[in-house]
C-alpha cells in the first residue's frame, strides 16, 4: 500500500523552528518528486515546496523562502521540511504529498497531514 | 505567478444532476499542466484529473475535464451524494505551482 506519514508538528513560539518528516512506502520513493502542501484552518490548499527525485530541482513559494528548507533522503525513503523564523501565518495542516512525474507534475498521494501552531 | 480564479464560489445540485466547474488562468497554462483535485470534509485531497482531461486511476468516467490555455472545466456528470466535497483547480506548468480558490459542490 502506498502511504506517507508526517510527522513532526506541534506548538511552537513564532520566531523559533520546526522540523518535519515525511515517512514514504509502498513504491520507488526515488523515483518521484515530493513536495509540502498545507491548508491553514477552514482556508483553502497552499503549495509550500518542491524537491525533484535526486534533489536536482528545488523550488519554493515566496511566503517560504529564505526561511524554509525542503530535503529529502532516498536511502531512508523520507523528505523532511526545515521551517525556521517561524510566524503566525504558518500555521496550517502540512501535507506531505507525492508527485506522479520525477520532475514537477500532479499530486497523485497525499498524506493525512500534520499540524503546525505557531502561537506564543 | 499564474493566478487561478474558480467559478462558481458555491454551487448546489441535486443528485443526477450534472455540475460544472470553471478554473480561469490569469496567463497561458503551458502543456496543460492543470489538475483537479476533490477534497472532502477532514479529508486530505484526492488527484480527479491531471493534465487537463485525464483521470487518475481508479476515478469514475463521471468526473470529465477539458480546456486549454486559460480556460479549463471539469464536469461531473450524474451527481452522488458522495460528491459533496470542495474541488481545487492546481496549475504545475509554470513554478510557483499554484491552486485555485476552491468551489464547494453541495448536493441537495
Amino acid at each position: 500500500e502506498v502511504q506517507l506519514v508526517e510527522s513532526g508538528g506541534g506548538l511552537v513560539q513564532p520566531g523559533r523552528s520546526l522540523r518535519l518528516s515525511c515517512a514514504a512506502s509502498g513504491f520507488t520513493f526515488d523515483d518521484y518528486a515530493m513536495h509540502w502542501v498545507r491548508q491553514a484552518p477552514g482556508k483553502g490548499l497552499e503549495w509550500v515546496s518542491g524537491i525533484s527525485w535526486n534533489s536536482g530541482r528545488i523550488e519554493y513559494a515566496d511566503s517560504v523562502k529564505g526561511r524554509f528548507t525542503i530535503s529529502r533522503d532516498n536511502a531512508k525513503n523520507s523528505l523532511y521540511l526545515q521551517m525556521n523564523s517561524l510566524r503566525a501565518e504558518d500555521t496550517a495542516l502540512y501535507y506531505c504529498v507525492k508527485d506522479k512525474v520525477s520532475g514537477m507534475g500532479a499530486f497523485d498521494i497525499w498524506g493525512q497531514g500534520t499540524m503546525v501552531t505557531v502561537s506564543s | 505567478e499564474i493566478v487561478l480564479a474558480q467559478s462558481p464560489a458555491t454551487l448546489s445540485l441535486s443528485p443526477g444532476e450534472r455540475a460544472t466547474l470553471s478554473c480561469g488562468a490569469s496567463q497561458r497554462v503551458s502543456s496543460s499542466y492543470l489538475a483537479w483535485y476533490q477534497q472532502k470534509p477532514g479529508l486530505a485531497p484526492r488527484l480527479l484529473i491531471y493534465d487537463a482531461s485525464s483521470r487518475a486511476t481508479g476515478i469514475p468516467d463521471r468526473f470529465r475535464g477539458s480546456g486549454s490555455g486559460t480556460d479549463f472545466t471539469l464536469t461531473i456528470s450524474r451527481l452522488e451524494p458522495e460528491d459533496h466535497a470542495v474541488y481545487y483547480c492546481q496549475q504545475y506548468g509554470r513554478s510557483p505551482i499554484t491552486f485555485g480558490q476552491g468551489t464547494r459542490l453541495e448536493i441537495k
